[in-house]
């Protein structure tokens, strides 16, 4: 099993450009989430999802958009980049009921 | 709705010292708890989790944690530290009626000295 994996490593994005960070996972997992994490802040959590064709907003979800279009797949879409975007972003996975959640590599963004 | 702070941002401990980071949490009921570490420039991976019965856990690399529930702590410890545990480690909690979701806390940087 890859786990979670994620795409790209890294990016750096000029103001009002757009992109799409790839998050695949392959345990079967129903639930999904995207978190940002800032220096000294913890993580933040932006979206997650309960299953295919299903999410929701999370803490921060301005700037951001998600799709479910299937149990593997969740990629998270920035369409006008801004600086308050520099982050580095994790996507993560988990079963129902165990609240266990596994984390894929993360994606670092710059947005100049 | 339920929180977590680590009180220490950094903390700095000898090679073979032991160790101990501070978690507290707030919520009404039982929490779940997880202990996660992140090694620069990777992902966040387990060091172990209490759900219920024996409030002393014991996880991944020699790390153990005991759930106080008078005192809403969940702190983790090693009796001595390895260089290689250098890394950020992030303490969370989840509620059994939260839909899988976790809150974090905003991390312990360890640093160690040889």
């Amino acid at each position: 099993n890859a786990g979670v994996t994620q795409t790209p490593k890294f990016r750096i994005l000029k103001i009002g450009q757009s992109m799409t960070l790839q998050c695949t996972q392959d345990m079967n997992h129903n639930y999904m989430y995207w978190y940002r994490q800032d220096p000294g802040m913890g993580l933040k959590l932006i979206y997650y999802s309960v299953g295919a064709g299903i999410t929701d907003k999370g803490e921060v979800p301005n700037g951001y958009n998600v799709s479910r279009s299937t149990t593997e797949d969740f990629p998270l879409r920035l369409e006008l980049a801004a600086p308050s975007q520099t982050s580095v972003y994790f996507c993560a996975s988990g079963m129902t009921g165990s609240n266990e959640q596994f984390f894929g590599p993360g994606t670092r963004l710059t947005v100049l | 709705a339920q929180s977590v702070t680590q009180p220490d941002i950094h903390i700095t401990v000898s090679e073979g010292a032991s160790l101990e980071l501070r978690c507290n949490y707030s919520y009404g009921a039982t929490p779940y708890l997880f202990w996660y570490v992140q090694s620069p420039g990777q992902g966040l991976q387990l060091l172990l989790k209490y759900f219920s019965g024996d409030t002393l856990v014991q996880g991944i690399k020699g790390f153990e944690a005991e759930f106080k529930r008078s005192q809403s702590s969940f702190n983790l410890r090693k009796p001595s530290v390895h260089w290689s545990d250098a890394a950020e480690y992030f303490c969370a909690v989840g509620a059994n009626n939260a839909g899988n979701m976790l809150t974090f806390g905003g991390g312990t940087r360890l640093m160690v000295k040889p």
